[in-house]
């Protein structure tokens, strides 16, 4: 069992579209990363959020960290084909440090 | 503007084989990680170093071993290569300690066991 368990695992949408992927769990995370990755390289950071409740906005991207610090989502306005990647979500858990979790990933693709 | 270096990019070997994946960081880091990522389930830690002279296992160590040679590098050995190994391998090093700190990763090593 994933301990975030990130959903959809594959979105495929037309260019201006909106989406929104969720990044959840039944542990509580002292903080939560959001990471892209591009085929052939590694992730790259996006955001990371601390406080429960955190919104933070990155251009067209908005991630959301939940109240209870649980869950963590990602929106994404008018996509556009440069957004196309693989999206993670990575936690902190309070006992482990440094030590990240990972998601499975979501695979966007958006089509022109 | 290398950050995460990761050698060799491919790999193929034969059952049983060894082999040793290098890493090394230029930007003073303390921390290093090693990762396999496989399909539909995101990337998954092998071993940890918190600092220079420490490592731990994560998630995944078993059939692995590694070595933090110095501040910079940060080796990952398999001693018997096994199919289940088949995998993409990543390198990350985290800076100062503190909520949030990204970790910095290389390109990966995509390493197949015939």
């Amino acid at each position: 069992t994933q301990l975030l368990e990130q959903s959809p695992q594959f979105l495929s949408i037309q260019e201006g579209e909106n989406l929104t992927v969720y990044c959840n769990s039944s542990s509580v995370f002292s903080s939560l990363q959001w990471y892209r990755q591009e085929p052939g390289e590694g992730p790259v950071l996006l955001v990371t959020v601390v406080t429960g409740g955190e919104v933070k906005k990155l251009k067209r991207l908005t991630f959301q960290f939940g109240d209870a610090r649980k869950d963590s989502s990602l929106h994404i306005t008018a996509a556009q084909p440069g957004d196309t990647g693989l999206y993670l979500c990575a936690g902190v858990r309070e006992t482990s440090g440094s030590r990240l979790t990972f998601g499975e990933g979501t695979q966007l693709t958006v089509n022109p | 503007n290398a950050g995460v270096t990761q050698t060799p990019k491919f790999q193929v070997l034969k059952t049983g084989q060894s082999m040793t994946l290098q890493c090394a960081q230029d930007m003073n880091h303390n921390s290093m990680y090693w990762y396999r990522q496989d399909p539909g389930m995101g990337l998954r830690l092998i071993y940890y170093s918190a600092s220079e002279g420490t490592t731990d296992k994560g998630e995944v160590p078993n059939g692995y071993n590694v070595s933090r040679l110095n501040k910079r590098e940060f080796s990952l050995r398999l001693e018997s290569a096994a199919p289940s190994q088949t995998s993409v391998y990543f390198c990350a090093s985290r800076g100062f300690q503190g909520k949030g700190q990204p970790q910095h990763f290389g390109d990966g090593t995509r390493l197949s066991i015939l």
